[in-house]
């Protein structure tokens, strides 16, 4: 079983449509990011998490929303889906300050 | 505001090869990353260079990191068909909440 999973792994919806993505956690970690990758851009962040009562805004959160609802799950939500948010999505966790981001298999969001 | 730029952002060589990766990054940092993503996939951690002067090697890659030129180096020795993928360098944030700045990538393909 993957540590790091991502629901759902594709998804098409309409233009001002609210949409959430899922992401939970076994490794135990307490930080947790989202990340977005467009082709040329490589990822950028849109939020990220220290802990449950610590959520923070990355380079690129407008447009989006996040909820923490345990240690181990991080939500990302679109709350009007517009087309230049069609992207792929990475949610990603962290040991610490000194450790790599671990990915998950990330969603593929379209929006038409 | 930490900028990291990679560069080729496409290469394309031969089996057997030599070739270096260059990741650049504009403020002061002594935490990078490497990773590799295959098309389709996630990304996956290869190195972690925690101070100036570090190297790491794994089969024919050799990572290093010059904290002094903001510079980070990915070697690729005779160089196989299975390393073909897209490689991003990833910087830590130095000061404040530590996050991680990624790499437009280099898409590295490598032909028979």
């Amino acid at each position: 079983d993957a540590d790091v999973t991502q629901t759902p792994r594709n998804r098409i919806t309409k233009t001002g449509k609210r949409i959430m993505l899922e992401c939970s956690q076994t490794k135990g970690h307490d930080r947790m990011y989202w990340y977005r990758q467009d082709p040329g851009l490589g990822l950028r962040l849109i939020y990220y998490s220290f802990d449950v009562k610590d959520i923070n805004k990355g380079e690129i959160s407008d447009g989006y929303s996040v909820s923490r609802q345990a240690q181990a799950k991080f939500s990302l939500s679109l709350e009007s889906a517009i087309p230049n948010q069609t992207a792929l999505y990475f949610c990603a966790t962290r040991a610490s300050s000194n450790s790599p981001l671990h990915f998950g298999n990330g969603t593929r969001l379209t929006v038409t | 505001e930490l900028k990291v730029e990679q560069n080729p952002l496409f290469l394309s060589m031969q089996e057997g090869k030599n070739y270096t990766i260059y990741c650049n990054y504009s403020t002061t940092s002594d935490r990078l990353y490497w990773y590799r993503q295959d098309p389709g996939k996630s990304l996956e951690s290869l190195f972690v260079l925690l101070s100036n002067g570090a190297v790491k090697q794994e089969g024919r890659l050799m990572a290093s990191l010059d904290t002094k030129a903001r510079l980070s180096t990915l070697h690729i020795t005779a160089a196989v068909h299975d390393l073909s993928a897209t490689y991003f360098c990833a910087v830590d944030t130095h000061q404040g909440a530590q996050k991680l700045v990624f790499g437009q990538g280099t898409r590295l393909t490598i032909n028979p």
